[in-house]
């Protein structure tokens, strides 16, 4: 059973148009986090969030973590192919606070 | 930029081999990690290291053993690959007092197992 799922899995949009991705549990989560990960790259940060109901904003994506904090989303407004890349959520699972990752959403704008 | 240096980046290696992974970080962090990520699982944690000689099994430890005798490396060892350890791997770290327990990954070695 994946503890984070993300949907959709691939999302194929063309530039200028706008798009939500969704990561849900149903787990509750101290904080959640969210990656772009581009080809033959590591995963890089975008965001951490780590209030119920906070919304964060980062140039054109604006994530929110849900009331409850099991779910999470990422919108892109006007996307741009450089948007194009796997987004990665991840929650912190046990103890020892490890990340745990959910599949990714392979997003790719065209131009 | 996190700090962390991977190798080898690419390697090809035949079955029943023995493979090290170096994952080298300069800035003393503490926590470091192992992963691996493959099409239709994401990314797993293999093991992780909270310090010098104390390190533990993440999700998918079986065929892999990890050493830690200075802070600055993390190696991660397939004592005999198979090919179901043909991956990515990415090593990761924890920097100390980073909201969320936020790690920052290298940018990957990619192992080929043939």
């Amino acid at each position: 059973t994946q503890l984070l799922e993300q949907s959709p899995q691939f999302l194929s949009i063309q530039e200028g148009e706008n798009l939500t991705v969704y990561c849900n549990s149903s787990s509750v989560f101290s904080s959640l986090q969210w990656y772009r990960q581009e080809p033959g790259e590591g995963p890089v940060l975008l965001v951490t969030v780590v209030t119920g109901g906070e919304v964060k904003k980062l140039k054109r994506l604006t994530f929110q973590f849900g009331d409850a904090r099991k779910d999470s989303s990422l919108h892109i407004t006007a996307a741009q192919p450089g948007d194009t890349g796997l987004y990665l959520c991840a929650g912190v699972k046990g103890s020892q606070g490890n990340l745990i990752f959910g599949k990714g959403t392979k997003l790719s704008v065209k131009p | 930029d996190a700090g962390i240096t991977q190798s080898p980046r690419h390697k090809v290696t035949e079955t029943g081999t023995p493979v090290t992974l170096r994952c080298h970080q300069t800035e003393n962090h503490r926590y470091m990690y192992w992963y691996r990520q493959d099409p239709g699982h994401g990314l797993r944690l293999i093991h992780y290291s909270y310090g010098v000689k104390d390190t533990d099994k993440g999700e998918v430890s079986d065929g892999y053993s990890v050493s830690r005798s200075k802070t600055e490396d993390f190696l991660l060892t397939l004592e005999s690959a198979t090919s179901s350890q043909t991956s990515v791997y990415f090593c990761a770290i924890k920097p100390r007092g980073e909201a969320g327990n936020t790690i920052y990954f290298g940018e990957g070695s990619w192992l080929t197992v043939v």
